[in-house]
């Protein structure tokens, strides 16, 4: 069973401090997923990597997959409260299926 | 427009009842799945369709029985409704299934079973 483990779970922090979040698997993805859910929505897309040590970048937020395809991580820098919500990862399979992450919800304090 | 939508976004019922939840995507797309998410947020797929066919039909229980009269269409219904069930249900789309492919999602569905 191909599993993607998202780290933290939880993190709260002050506006302005930056942060990372894991998202970590044994399994190879062919792509990996970001997306972030705000409450009373669905998840929308923000980015995806395809290519192994693939960076990515959107305003402050910066996607980096892992050379071997089987990790990625999202770093803010200098969070806004705007960017509260709770973030989702979801890596491709060989069978073209999205197999999730438990997501990392996160809240900025002013 | 909305991309896909689903309805209704809140039911509240009691235990036994049936109840059914709709979901509509104008995007074109060939695969429509259904989503649970529970209390912790994670997101577990039950049913993927490709034009029209079941193609991932995870371990629900049968009193879940989604039905695609199109491929525009993926709706859900629920008999004998449990205080398990309550969750928040997502309807999602995708173009085919090929490695690019992203996940448009729907506002979601709260269901309450009291």
């Amino acid at each position: 069973t191909q599993l993607l483990e998202q780290s933290p779970q939880f993190l709260s922090i002050q506006e302005g401090e930056n942060l990372t979040v894991y998202c970590n698997s044994s399994s190879v993805f062919s792509s990996l997923q970001w997306y972030r859910q705000e409450p009373g929505e669905g998840p929308v897309l923000l980015v995806t990597v395809v290519t192994g040590g693939e960076v990515k970048k959107l305003k402050r937020l910066t996607f980096q997959f892992g050379d071997a395809r089987k990790d990625s991580s999202l770093h803010i820098t200098a969070a806004q409260p705007g960017d509260t919500g709770l973030y989702l990862c979801a890596g491709a399979n060989s069978n073209y299926q999205l197999i999730w992450g438990a997501g990392t919800k996160l809240i900025i304090k002013p | 427009d909305t991309a896909v939508s689903q309805t209704p976004k809140y039911l509240v019922t009691q235990m036994g009842n049936d109840k059914s939840i709709k979901c509509e995507q104008n995007l074109g797309h060939d695969t429509m799945y259904w989503y649970k998410q529970d209390s912790k947020k994670f997101l577990k797929i039950m049913f993927s369709y490709n034009n029209k066919e079941l193609i991932i039909n995870e371990t629900v229980p049968n009193r879940f029985s989604p039905k695609s009269p199109d491929k525009a269409h993926l709706n859900l219904h629920i008999n004998s409704l449990e205080l398990g069930d309550s969750a928040v249900y997502f309807c999602a789309s995708t173009q085919g299934q090929g490695w690019s492919t992203e996940a448009f999602f729907g506002q979601g569905t709260r269901l309450t079973v009291v």
